[in-house]
């Protein structure tokens, strides 16, 4: 009964590839977050999307591009990978429209390797 | 810019009390949350404060001062599973999550 899951739990991979990580929510909630966690342990916002709508594009590279099929899902997408790309990246999910006092439910993380 | 401070590290002692403090800086205010990520683990909900005063729940307690931009988490009879690492959250104006880098905070026996 995991409230959010993510796949893969790891991901080692060679520079230059594309890669995809999924995440699934089912908590019935309306919006749906990335965040990057470098080593230094900022995380830092991506995307947030409210009932498959984006609401919260951060500066990141475009080769990033998440992708909501439907309320429970957010899949992140990236090309090219880089060296600095590798970090664990937590999707999270809240209730309402992602507003302030929404509590935000992570999933277990994405540990992206890239060599 | 926004900005919010925290320790790196601190040690206590297992049954002592310690109280982790956190500044902030943001572009307006709409509350403050603590979460706790033990290592290599998601982080989890701890607490939000959005008026002054302290806020009781358990073993953890947390406390907010919105003139002084400034809150802590206070934790009492310290176990060694509180050993984690605990993240200060701040909602700006724009009803962002502007997070900080955590305190690591060690337990001793």
């Amino acid at each position: 009964d995991t409230a959010v899951s993510q796949t893969p739990k790891y991901l080692v991979t060679q520079m230059g590839n594309d890669k995809s990580i999924k995440c699934e929510q089912n908590l019935g909630h309306d919006t749906m977050y990335w965040y990057k966690q470098d080593s230094k342990k900022f995380l830092k916002i991506m995307f947030s999307y409210n009932n498959k709508e984006l609401i919260i594009n951060e500066t990141v590279p475009n080769r990033f591009s998440p992708k909501s099929p439907d309320k429970a899902h957010l899949n992140l997408h990236i090309n090219s990978l880089e060296l600095g790309d590798s970090a664990v990246y937590f999707c999270a999910s809240s209730q309402g429209a992602g507003g302030p006092g929404e509590t935000q439910y992570f999933g277990p993380g994405t540990r992206l390797l890239v060599l | 810019g926004q900005n919010i401070d925290q320790p790196t590290e601190m040690t206590a002692t297992e049954g002592a009390i310690v109280q982790i403090n956190c500044t902030y800086q943001t572009s307006g205010f709409n509350g403050l949350f603590w979460y706790q990520q033990h290592a290599g683990e998601a982080p989890t909900f701890l607490s939000y404060n959005v008026l002054d005063g302290l806020e009781e729940k358990g073993r953890f307690s947390s406390f907010l001062s919105r003139s002084k931009g400034y809150s802590y988490l206070l934790l009492k009879e310290l176990q060694m599973k509180d050993s984690a690492s605990y993240l200060c959250a701040a909602w700006d104006s724009n009803y962002q999550l502007i997070w900080g880098a955590g305190t690591k905070l060690i337990i001793k026996p």
